[in-house]
């Protein structure tokens, strides 16, 4: 099973700031890697499919970045609705997810 | 624009089997080019993937859910559903479907849309 990691676990930050969130894999998941949001009651949303492909009507302040083991998912100015967490997911093997980062308001 | 439900009871007794149903609203699931997926949350935690389905009936499973695990598709009702069995409380848990696009013949495995999801609690 390839395991996902994240980092950090939670990110403090202001409205407007730029957000730099990590996933790693146990090993090589090539550039099969997506990015998920999903806020308190809601069902995850898909943003970024193929390491740094935007989903349809994800705006663009939204990317992602890498391939192999590193992947980084950017946010480049924060919105108020943009604080949730995020979850990476592989499908090299079957689909697994990272434990996912908190973005909550400093 | 496709929407994905859930369905089915709140509360399961250990031991025995889980069952939820998805309907699918705004697209015909035999029309062919997706897969057809359960995924699950526990609360507070992350997610796992279950397992998915083609119209054709074609599955595959989390192979740490497999001997437990059965997904069907009813294309006459546009729904596809889950059968967990022998749950315990730790299959207390989200539950969500959600579709899977295939492109090209192959699985693309990220999931888009998701239902808003179902909480099935295991207590006697």
């Amino acid at each position: 099973e390839i395991v996902l990691t994240q980092s950090p676990a939670t990110l403090s930050l202001s409205p407007g700031e730029r957000a730099t969130l990590s996933c790693r894999a146990s090993q090589s998941v090539s550039s099969y890697l997506a990015w998920y949001q999903q806020k308190p009651g809601q069902a995850p949303r898909l943003l970024i499919y193929d390491a740094s492909n935007r989903a349809t009507g994800i705006p663009a302040r939204f990317s992602g970045s890498g391939s192999g083991t590193d992947f980084t998912l950017t946010i480049s100015s924060l919105e108020p609705e943009d604080f949730a967490v995020y979850y990476c997911q592989q499908r090299s093997n079957w689909p697994t997810f990272g434990p996912g980062t908190k973005v909550d308001i400093k | 624009q496709v929407q994905l439900q859930e369905s089915g009871p709140g509360l399961v007794k250990p031991s025995q089997t889980l069952s939820l149903t998805c309907t699918v609203s705004g697209g015909s699931i035999s029309s062919g080019g997706y897969y057809w997926s359960w995924i699950r949350q526990h609360p507070g935690k992350g997610l796992e993937w279950i397992g998915y389905i083609y119209y054709s009936g074609s599955t595959y499973y989390n192979p740490s859910l497999k001997s437990r695990v059965t997904i069907s598709v009813d294309t006459s009702k546009n729904q596809f559903s889950l059968k967990l069995s022998s749950v315990t409380a730790a299959d207390t848990a989200v539950y969500y479907c959600a579709r899977v696009p295939m492109v090209r013949g192959v699985i693309r495995n990220w999931f888009d849309p998701w239902g808003q999801g179902t909480l099935v609690t295991v207590s006697s």
